[in-house]
């Protein structure tokens, strides 16, 4: 199956800070998501996002499927934004990344 | 929609019982996954429904884990006998391709601990 790749695996930030998070594909892709899990274990979907650009208040996503990678953006972190955040491809098996691991200080 | 369903939410049993786990899928959808989630391993699919029927086994671990999907709106997992390895997150999610979109959406899971 497809190989899936985070960086970076770790994360601190500041609360109110900026930062990038990447996912890089060993295949083409076409049905990549984002998950947010919170520190209670739930996965909540963030983005559908097979190629192009979205936001969604102060989180926004970027496919460049031919070149198979994917960017998170995170902007004016805030504590709630702690968790690991996993990348996807779900074409018709989902193949998950080891994730990132976000921690946010106040 | 309420989402996808998954019961029980939390489960502690001996070692030797038999677990079983529920799903209830978004009403619609055609495709429903199991997934399992460690810290060791991260999440692994266990196996994979359309339209009822199972596609993919492959990542059942062994003859002591199944999983049914009678009908489209339920689902189980079960362990027979359930080991202290077994412990674990167990999600359950489903996707329409029907809709073309292709967007997968989890249950809240099921933590099972074996003693």
């Amino acid at each position: 199956g497809i190989q899936v790749e985070q960086s970076p695996p770790d994360l601190i930030l500041q609360e109110g800070a900026n930062s990038t998070l990447r996912c890089n594909f060993s295949d083409s892709v076409n049905n990549l998501q984002w998950f947010h899990q919170n520190p209670w274990g739930q996965l909540i979907n963030l983005f559908y996002i097979p190629s192009g650009t979205k936001q969604n208040g102060r989180l926004s996503a970027t496919t460049v499927a031919t070149e198979r990678y994917s960017l998170l953006y995170i902007s004016s972190s805030q504590t709630t934004d702690s968790g690991v955040y996993f990348c996807a491809d779900n074409d018709y098996k989902l193949s998950f990344g080891a994730g990132t691991t976000v921690t946010v200080r106040a | 929609d309420a989402g996808v369903i998954q019961s029980p939410r939390h489960e502690v049993t001996e070692m030797g019982q038999e677990v079983t786990l529920r799903c209830k899928p978004i009403s619609g959808h055609d495709y429903l996954f199991w997934y399992r989630q460690t810290m060791m391993r991260g999440l692994e699919l266990l196996i994979y429904f359309n339209n009822n029927v199972p596609i993919d086994d492959s990542g059942m671990p062994e003859d002591r884990f199944s999983a049914k999907m009678p009908n489209a709106s339920f689902s189980t997992l079960k362990i027979q006998p359930s080991e202290p390895r077994d412990s674990a997150v167990y999600f359950c999610a489903s996707r329409g391709l029907a809709e073309n979109t292709g967007e997968l959406f989890f249950g809240e899971g099921s933590r099972l601990t074996v003693l």
